[in-house]
């Protein structure tokens, strides 16, 4: 399976801007790069997921490398509700739409007030 | 808002004795998944399900069964509970095809 790297840890302030880098140099044309956050006694949250365009919600921008081989997620303006630790995760659509996530350790976020 | 629920959030059991712990979903998806955490480690797939009345294996299926008896319930069983599978379990939903998965609040097992 196509794996991720990502920093174990960054530490923010109240209203920065956060880049979260991901290097993910092994990526197929089929997978996807997906985004999760987890925060302590839950379950993880989806934030974000793009294949090959930038893409953006409400809760970030993901940046995608033009050969996919890196992504960033960017958090804007960032409080103490989006320290978690998030994970960069490739999800391969297999025949038939299996959908099968491999979590690695992610990055803490730490967020300072 | 999509609503995946577990039960029991917390069990306590004993090492031999069956353990079930059971994942319910309002949200008329295809897929459900068991995941497990263990402390400082990332969530692995133990099973999943496509479809009522099938699972398939995931990465770590080794000392478990899982049953879907309807597209909205799907159980993770464990016959012979071992000191190992001390963990917090997650169940997840999702629509066939890319998009999100949504996560339970978990279950954490403590096996004595």
């Amino acid at each position: 399976d196509a794996k991720t790297t990502q920093p174990d840890s960054m530490e923010s302030t109240e209203g920065e801007t956060v880049h979260l880098p991901c290097s993910h140099a092994t990526i197929s044309g089929n997978e996807y790069i997906y985004w999760y956050r987890q925060v302590p006694l839950q379950g993880p949250e989806y934030v974000t997921h793009g294949l090959q365009q930038n893409t953006t919600n409400s809760m970030a921008f993901l940046a995608i490398a033009s050969d996919r081989k890196s992504s960033t997620l960017i958090l804007p303006h960032v409080s103490l509700r989006d320290a978690a630790v998030y994970h960069c995760i490739l999800r391969e659509l297999a025949t038939g739409g299996n959908n099968k996530l491999t979590f690695g350790q992610g990055t803490v976020l730490s967020v300072i007030p | 808002e999509a609503a995946v629920t577990q039960s029991p959030r917390s069990k306590v059991a004993v090492t031999g004795g069956k353990v079930t712990l059971s994942c319910h979903q309002t949200n008329n998806h295809d897929y459900m998944y068991w995941y497990r955490q263990d402390t400082g480690h990332g969530l692995r797939l133990i099973h999943y399900s496509y479809v009522a009345d099938s699972t398939e294996k995931g990465d770590i299926p080794d000392g478990y069964k899982a049953s879907r008896p309807s597209q909205e319930n799907f159980s993770l069983i464990l016959e012979l509970a071992s000191l190992s599978q001390t963990a917090v379990y997650f169940c997840a939903s999702s629509y066939r095809g890319p998009g999100q998965l949504y996560f339970g609040e978990g279950s954490k097992l403590t096996v004595l």
